[in-house]
């Protein structure tokens, strides 16, 4: 049963410090997505991929987010200096997008809970 | 921006009673999907509609989509304690060809009591 995985599932930090999360997509999708979840804004996109190439990331605020895919089967959200504004939880999701009448169903990983002190 | 708004934000029913959940968007779609998400998870994908389509069913899921009015509904009949969770939809961007990333609304948060 293919999933996508997280990790960590959770992570307390401080103030300042670098944050790192990870996920694996499901084999052969194409397409992986980063999203930011808390109670105020709801479920929010950050950025995303197709064949690893960044589509767009306009969701995420630039100074302190990165996303990248270092190859097919791992993405990374770093934040750097982190801040407890960034305190949510991070989901990242994965698809096969084809394009035209596609289904871009998306497949959630379970998240990571992030707080920032 | 948000595309889909759920309403209402909250419904408790009884088990075995029918929940329906509205979704309006505001641009023009190339299919709707309906997601739900347990406390503490992430989502899962329940339905999707096509723009082309009036209705669907999946088991106890009735989906309807009204590209006129902007809107479609979820229908859970003979609901179970279960289908506590907070249900989502999301729509494309309607551009010509999927890019593939969906906009979700903020959900509809349903409690069953048993």
């Amino acid at each position: 049963d293919a999933r996508v995985t997280q990790t960590p599932r959770h992570k307390v930090t401080e103030m300042g410090q670098e944050v790192t999360m990870r996920c694996q997509p499901i084999l052969g999708h194409n397409t992986v997505f980063w999203y930011r979840q808390t109670m105020m804004q709801g479920l929010e996109l950050l950025a995303y991929f197709r064949n690893r190439a960044p589509l767009d990331d306009s969701g995420m605020p630039k100074d302190r987010f990165s996303a990248e895919m270092p190859d097919a089967t791992l993405a990374t959200l770093k934040i750097q200096p982190s801040e407890p504004r960034d305190s949510a939880v991070y989901f990242c999701a994965s698809g096969l997008v084809l394009g035209g009448w596609g289904t871009d169903t998306q497949y959630f990983g379970p998240g990571t809970r992030l707080t920032v002190l | 921006s948000q595309q889909g708004e759920e309403d209402p934000q909250a419904l408790s029913i009884q088990e075995g009673e029918n929940a329906t959940m509205n979704c309006s968007y505001k641009t023009s779609i190339n299919n709707l999907q309906w997601y739900r998400q347990n406390s503490g998870r992430g989502l899962v994908h329940l339905i999707l509609i096509r723009s082309n389509e009036r209705e669907k069913h999946s088991g106890r899921l009735r989906v309807t989509l009204d590209t006129s009015k902007k809107s479609s509904s979820l229908l859970i009949t003979a609901s179970r304690a279960a289908d506590t969770a907070s249900y989502f939809c999301a729509t494309d961007n309607g551009s010509g060809g999927s890019q593939g990333n969906l906009i979700f609304g903020k959900g509809t948060k349903l409690s069953v009591k048993p």
